[in-house]
């Protein structure tokens, strides 16, 4: 597979769930982020990992858990989730040079999240 | 904090005719890319654009960059209704720690035969 992949593609859970997203990207990039997509809103950046090591977390709640065991993989753990979480949740990677982020950004497929 | 605007936000045109989209920024940036995004599918880049007067072009599509005035604009050639899409600018936000992008909240662009 090339680029970055992302599973599941649609995910239904309930407000008591525990689930969580993957990512992967195949680019050799050293960076990788969580994006969350909502109607009619611009992207809304979440987390920024630099060579694993969290960078940014964007005042989110902490119902949302990131974790990067290496530099290719991303995952974003969630639980008791609200209904206005129900979003589309974007993962990107990008080279990372000099403690930021300096490369274009290149996007997954997105999970598409809805929370009953 | 930066802000990015993009007008419009929603664009219905003739295949054939030509449209710009325009997207302003409130602080100094040296770097803003142009993402293209179809429905249900994830965001495919189009251009990074590096620096004052810099233009881009690919097929159909042309970008441009005027730092000083904090805008950047995506001039669509006669459209083709392929190109029905909703469009991103980004623009780089090089004081945070991270670098991070700035999105705009995108012109949904649609191309009638």
């Amino acid at each position: 597979e090339t680029g970055v992949t992302q599973t599941p593609r649609h995910l239904v859970m309930g407000m008591t769930n525990k689930k969580s997203l993957k990512c992967e990207q195949h680019l050799g990039h050293n960076a990788m982020y969580w994006y969350k997509q909502s109607a009619k809103k611009p992207l809304e950046l979440m987390f920024v990992y630099s060579l694993e090591e969290r960078v940014e977390n964007n005042s989110v709640p902490s119902r949302f858990s990131p974790e990067c065991p290496n530099s290719s993989h991303l995952f974003l753990h969630l639980h008791t989730l609200q209904p206005e979480d129900s979003a589309l949740y974007l993962c990107a990677s990008s080279a990372y040079i000099k403690r930021k982020s300096t490369d274009t950004q290149y996007f997954g497929p997105g999970t598409r999240l809805t929370v009953l | 904090e930066l802000k990015v605007e993009q007008n419009p936000l929603f664009l219905s045109m003739q295949e054939g005719k030509n449209y710009t989209i325009y997207c302003n920024y409130s602080t100094t940036s040296d770097r803003l890319y142009w993402y293209r995004q179809d429905p249900g599918k994830s965001l495919e880049s189009l251009f990074v654009l590096l620096s004052n007067g810099a233009v881009k072009q690919e097929g159909r599509l042309m970008a441009s960059l005027d730092t000083k005035a904090r805008l950047s604009t995506l001039h669509i050639t006669a459209a083709v209704h392929d190109l029905s899409a909703t469009y991103f600018c980004a623009v780089y936000n090089g004081s945070s720690n991270t670098g991070k992008l700035i999105f705009g909240q995108g012109t949904t662009l649609q191309v009638k035969p």
